[in-house]
């Protein structure tokens, strides 16, 4: 019954590594999310797509970039990455008619930047 | 886009009718209001959403004043299980720059 499937659980990486976090959706929703989950800061939008190969700027998109090249995928890459981007990051997605902010979240990537 | 405030934390006991209220004085016409509930190390999950009056599913009720200014979720006796954080967020179509707040913090208690 999982919907959003986020590719890893944990990560750790290193300083300067490249990182790929994966996203997978099985309900033809048109709208996909990237967001981070820090203690005190609550969830932050890093990037949304509204389409395929389209995609929005979030509140903190620095440092970070986003690929959407079929509808169900939603790819957040770390260029470069920094310890500053160690943090719980969550994929979601919605229909483009929804109500409004019908979300459904992916279990989550907790990514450690030593 | 309208924010919220919502106390940071709740204690309850098992058995008990919760209610956890949101204020969202600037909401917009077309803004529908939407709580979800997260738990620790899962993503949020949509618990309900409503845009006036009463709203009830399986597992809440959602009041919304004449006014909407405000809104409150309901939880029927509550159980250990329920101890999460919900968040409450207000928004139009699409969820497009959907904003999450910090979110209350729910402890029941046995």
């Amino acid at each position: 019954d999982v919907k959003v499937t986020q590719s890893s659980r944990y990560l750790v990486k290193r300083t300067g590594e490249k990182v790929f976090l994966e996203c997978v959706q099985d309900m033809d929703h048109e709208n996909m999310f990237w967001y981070r989950q820090d203690p005190g800061l609550g969830l932050r939008l890093i990037y949304f797509s509204y389409d395929v190969k389209m995609k929005e700027k979030g509140d903190i998109p620095e440092g970070y970039s986003v690929s959407r090249e079929k509808k169900e995928r939603f790819s957040l890459i770390l260029e470069s990455a920094s310890t500053n981007q160690t943090s719980m990051y969550l994929c979601a997605s919605s229909l483009a008619s929804s109500g409004a902010n019908v979300l459904t979240f992916g279990a989550g990537s907790r990514l450690t930047v030593l | 886009l309208a924010k919220t405030t919502q106390p940071i934390s709740m204690d309850s006991y098992e058995g008990q009718e919760v209610n956890i209220t949101c204020s969202h004085n600037n909401i917009a016409t077309n803004d529908y209001i939407t709580w979800y509930q997260q738990f620790p190390s899962q993503g949020p999950r949509f618990i309900i959403q409503g845009y006036k009056t009463k709203v009830t599913n399986e597992v809440a009720s959602l009041f919304i004043p004449a006014d909407r200014k405000s809104s409150t979720l309901s939880l029927p006796r509550v159980s250990l299980s329920d101890t999460a954080v919900y968040y409450c967020l207000v928004g139009g179509t699409g969820g497009f720059k959907t904003i999450f707040g910090a979110g209350t913090r729910l402890f029941v208690k046995a």
